[in-house]
């Protein structure tokens, strides 16, 4: 496996459902990070981790929890989501610099709330 | 609040035209500037990278940048109908410690017609 590699790539989940989505990078970064992409919106973040350091966006409600057990992969968990979480689920990395770099996404996991 | 914008489109040139993608910003302390291409269902890959004044050239595609009027675009000269995409520009936020967030604009979506 080479890059950024996101599993599962589709999800379908009820509203009482838990589930997570996995992110894995090949590349030797030390950050990692999940955006959400709606349609017709600006790409989302949701929640940053790099080396010891986790930020997060203020907005993202807590039914969306973030794990990043190590710098190679990252994990988000999903519990009682709602409908209007559909969207394609983005994982990115890049090395953890003040400046500079650039960010490398995977595929995404495309999740679908009914 | 940080804002990153983009016209929407959508944006249609003939094969062989050049094409051009334009983005401002609104904060002044912004310092890498970054043209992301995104196939429809696809996620976004990088394209190019800018963070001094002036041009900076890839192939067929140019990426210019001016401080002063906070204004960051993208040529991309003889246009291919493969071209066809949206376009995403994101500017880095120096964020405290080592995190470093990714504000996107909302994109401009490019056909190119044969």
């Amino acid at each position: 496996e080479t890059g950024v590699t996101q599993t599962p790539r589709h999800l379908v989940m009820g509203m009482t459902n838990k589930k997570s989505l996995k992110c894995e990078q090949h590349l030797g970064h030390n950050a990692m990070y999940w955006y959400k992409q709606s349609a017709k919106k600006p790409l989302e973040l949701m929640f940053v981790y790099s080396l010891e350091e986790r930020v997060e966006n203020n907005s993202v409600p807590s039914r969306f929890s973030p794990e990043c057990p190590n710098s190679s992969h990252l994990f988000l968990h999903l519990h009682t989501l709602q409908p209007e979480d559909s969207a394609l689920y983005l994982c990115a990395s890049s090395q953890a610099a003040p400046h500079g770099g650039t960010q490398y996404f995977g595929p995404g996991t495309r999740l679908l709330v009914l | 609040q940080k804002e990153v914008e983009q016209n929407s489109g959508p944006l249609s040139v003939p094969e062989g035209a050049i094409a051009s993608l334009n983005c401002t910003y609104s904060d002044r302390g912004s310092q890498s500037f970054f043209w992301y291409r995104q196939y429809s269902g696809k996620s976004p890959e990088l394209i190019m990278f800018i963070y001094s004044n002036g041009d900076k050239e890839d192939g067929r595609f140019t990426a210019q940048l001016n401080k002063a009027s906070q204004y960051v675009s993208l040529l991309i000269r003889d246009s291919q109908p493969s071209d066809s995409a949206t376009y995403l520009c994101a500017v880095n936020e120096i964020s405290s410690g080592s995190a470093r967030q990714l504000t996107f604009g909302s994109g401009t979506q490019l056909t190119v017609l044969p």
